[in-house]
């Protein structure tokens, strides 16, 4: 499997323009999390789905970001506009998620957005 | 409200010694799962242990193990034989549930530095 499969690897862009990070999850994964890493704040989980279906996003920080995942194997982040405070590393994970039992997550090598 | 709290910014190791990384929790839930995570300078996140809160016996895997102490609310890392490739930030991550959705967090992160 090619594992957790993001794009851009890195995206440079202006302030108030629109962004949008794409994320392929491993195949037969049925969770999705989207975190965003900063050296202030750390690691931070965004927002997860759970069969497609948007469980937790008190992560999302305000408005301007959100998130969609239209089928099993595609999700996208957008933040609209960009502000330069959302500059970071966006990481997108998986795994297989069942009945209260805990699997690892498999994480994509990030988008390091930087926004100007 | 949980949480987890990583009290060691950075750890020196001498190649070959062992070495542990601390991580305590704080959640009032019964069921939870910890994790650790391995985030080496190139950016990505690897997976290296879990355990569960029910799990009775500490986990292993290889060199690296999981010293839960569930009445103090800790899952320190223990890394037997450093190698120069343990070099990394290392993440304690804890899964519960709030109001029956699940939840994920991630501590600071421990800097651990092997000298040769």
């Amino acid at each position: 499997d090619a594992g957790v499969i993001q794009s851009p690897r890195h995206e440079v862009t202006e302030m108030g323009q629109e962004v949008t990070l794409r994320c392929k999850p491993i195949s037969g994964h049925n969770s999705l999390f989207w975190y965003r890493q900063t050296m202030m704040r750390g690691l931070e989980l965004l927002i997860y789905f759970n069969n497609n279906v948007p469980i937790d996003d008190s992560g999302m920080p305000e408005d301007r970001f959100s998130a969609k995942m239209p089928n099993a194997s595609f999700s996208t982040l957008k933040i609209q506009p960009s502000e330069p405070r959302d500059s970071a590393v966006y990481f997108c994970a998986s795994s297989w998620t069942s009945g209260g039992v805990d699997n690892e997550q498999f994480f994509g090598p990030g988008t390091r957005l930087t926004v100007l | 409200a949980q949480k987890i709290t990583q009290t060691q910014p950075g750890m020196f190791v001498q190649e070959k010694e062992a070495v542990t990384l601390d991580c305590t929790y704080d959640t009032s839930d019964q069921s939870y799962g910890l994790f650790w995570y391995k985030q080496p300078s190139s950016g990505e996140m690897i997976f290296l242990i879990y355990q569960g809160s029910y799990d009775e016996q500490n986990a292993t895997e290889g060199r690296y193990s999981l010293n839960f102490q569930k009445a103090r609310k800790s899952a320190n890392l223990v890394i037997s034989a450093s190698q120069l490739g343990d070099s990394a930030m290392y993440f304690c991550a804890m899964r519960g549930v709030t109001s029956g959705t699940y939840k994920y967090i991630f501590g600071t992160g421990t800097r651990l530095k092997v000298l040769a």
